[in-house]
């Protein structure tokens, strides 16, 4: 079954130090690979998307992804977290035509 | 360019209750959804539209109707609200209904059925 994984619930961090929110996936073919982040009370908002070529993928606020085939992942990665980067992440796979996949989230609290 | 705007923004009824949810873009995109947000569950696909004037179920459709009114707007109707339907609702849109496509979110229904 085609599925997307996000192992951890909750990641914490300092600002300033890096971070990594992890995605896994399982699906069939060449995927094409999104992050959503969610602030508060707000709709996801698109962060970058992974559709082919270069496995490091650059987004909006500093983030980027890796794509790695081998392990099945696409985790999303900053070098220096800001408190203002606490909110729910989504990893999201399409599986063609209407059907995307999304993750349970993953909520990153960045401590000042 | 408001993007996606869904009203109400919460909204809470008895059981046996109907409403609507209304959703609207201004992006001149052709494809719309509609999803619910539940605790731990990511979000899952109630209904779509793929263009003006077509509908298509998504995962979780029962209980649920959907019109596309024209390419602005797309609606949810709730026409017997029962408590699992407690949820966060989300409108988003896309320009074409393509994998590849980014989807742009509204800020979200919260709705509460007693």
């Amino acid at each position: 079954a085609q599925s997307v994984a996000q192992p951890e619930d909750q990641v914490n961090v300092a600002e300033g130090n890096p971070l990594t929110v992890k995605c896994t996936y399982s699906v069939s073919g060449n995927p094409y690979l999104f992050w959503y982040v969610q602030y508060p009370n707000r709709g996801l908002q698109f962060l970058l998307k992974y559709i082919t070529g270069d496995n490091l993928v650059k987004g909006s606020y500093g983030f980027e992804a890796e794509f790695n085939k081998s392990q099945t992942s696409f985790h999303l990665k900053k070098p220096s977290a800001l408190v203002s980067d606490s909110a729910l992440y989504f990893c999201a796979v399409p599986v063609g035509g209407f059907k995307t996949i999304f993750g349970a989230g993953t909520r990153l609290f960045v401590k000042a | 360019n408001a993007g996606v705007t869904q009203t109400p923004k919460f909204q809470v009824l008895k059981t046996g209750q109907s409403m609507t949810l209304q959703c609207a873009q201004d992006m001149n995109h052709n494809s719309m959804y509609w999803y619910r947000q539940d605790p731990g569950m990511g979000l899952r696909l109630i209904y779509y539209s793929a263009s003006e004037g077509t509908t298509d179920k998504g995962e979780v459709p029962n209980g649920y109707n959907v019109s596309r009114l024209n390419k602005r707007e797309f609606s949810l109707r709730l026409e017997s609200a029962a408590p699992s339907q407690t949820s966060v609702y989300f409108c988003a849109s896309s320009e074409v209904l393509e994998s590849t496509d980014t989807q742009y979110f509204g800020p979200g229904t919260r709705l509460t059925v007693l």
